[in-house]
């Protein structure tokens, strides 16, 4: 059974500009969550989805959005990008929206 | 507070040793505690998965939870190199709460 993929693997930025990052779940799966992954502040969650509507959300502006597809793939979108928004992004699938969430690899996006 | 408190490490142990890791959380209402592995420049892999208080065991790996102390742990026996990775506890509100993950590492 594949894993959940995310593409790009890494991406580089300059400020102010946007991104669009991907995610495909685990075949099966309905819920996809995102999360930001940096050395200071951990991982934390960005915001999830389930069949094609946003059920939560975290604590970030609103500069980071995203949508999720009828065939559950999401993608999440970063706007005016600033330099504190390099970091790692994580996407997960879970098959309700439960607790066992299983991660993709991530994208590294990296802001200049 | 945090909610999940996690010591960062990092913590060296010779092969074969006996690890334990563990976390603090502040929430009593929180039910549902996971154990996630991550390698470097890897997603992170899902561990171990329990339910409330008590002991869960999978093969070298066991995590135990302690509602009363609000205390979670995971203990690696016989540990080897390739157990060394960050290990991030977390748990569940609206969604899931990590720690900032405990930097392990082997040594043969």
């Amino acid at each position: 059974k594949a894993g959940v993929t995310q593409t790009p693997r890494y991406l580089i930025k300059t400020r102010g500009q946007q991104v669009t990052l991907s995610c495909s779940p685990i075949s099966g799966h309905r819920s996809v969550s995102w999360y930001q992954q940096t050395p200071g502040q951990g991982l934390q969650f960005l915001f999830e989805y389930f069949s094609e509507t946003q059920r939560n959300k975290g604590n970030f502006p609103g500069r980071f959005s995203g949508r999720q597809f009828s065939n559950s793939r999401s993608e999440m979108n970063v706007s005016t990008l600033e330099l504190g928004d390099s970091a790692l992004y994580l996407c997960a699938s879970s098959k309700g929206g439960g607790n066992e969430q299983f991660f993709g690899p991530g994208t590294r996006l990296t802001v200049l | 507070q945090k909610e999940v408190e996690q010591d960062p490490g990092p913590l060296s142990v010779p092969e074969g040793a006996i690890v334990s890791l563990n976390c603090t959380y502040s929430n009593s209402a929180f039910q549902y505690f996971m154990w996630y592995r991550q390698y470097s420049r890897k997603g992170p892999e899902l561990l171990m998965y329990t339910y409330s208080s008590g002991n869960k065991e999978d093969g070298r790996f066991t995590a135990q939870v302690d509602k009363s102390s609000k205390y979670i742990s995971l203990f690696i026996r016989d540990s080897q190199p390739s157990d060394s990775a960050t290990y991030l506890c977390a748990t569940s509100g609206t969604a899931l709460i990590f720690g900032k993950g405990t930097t392990l590492s082997v040594s043969s």
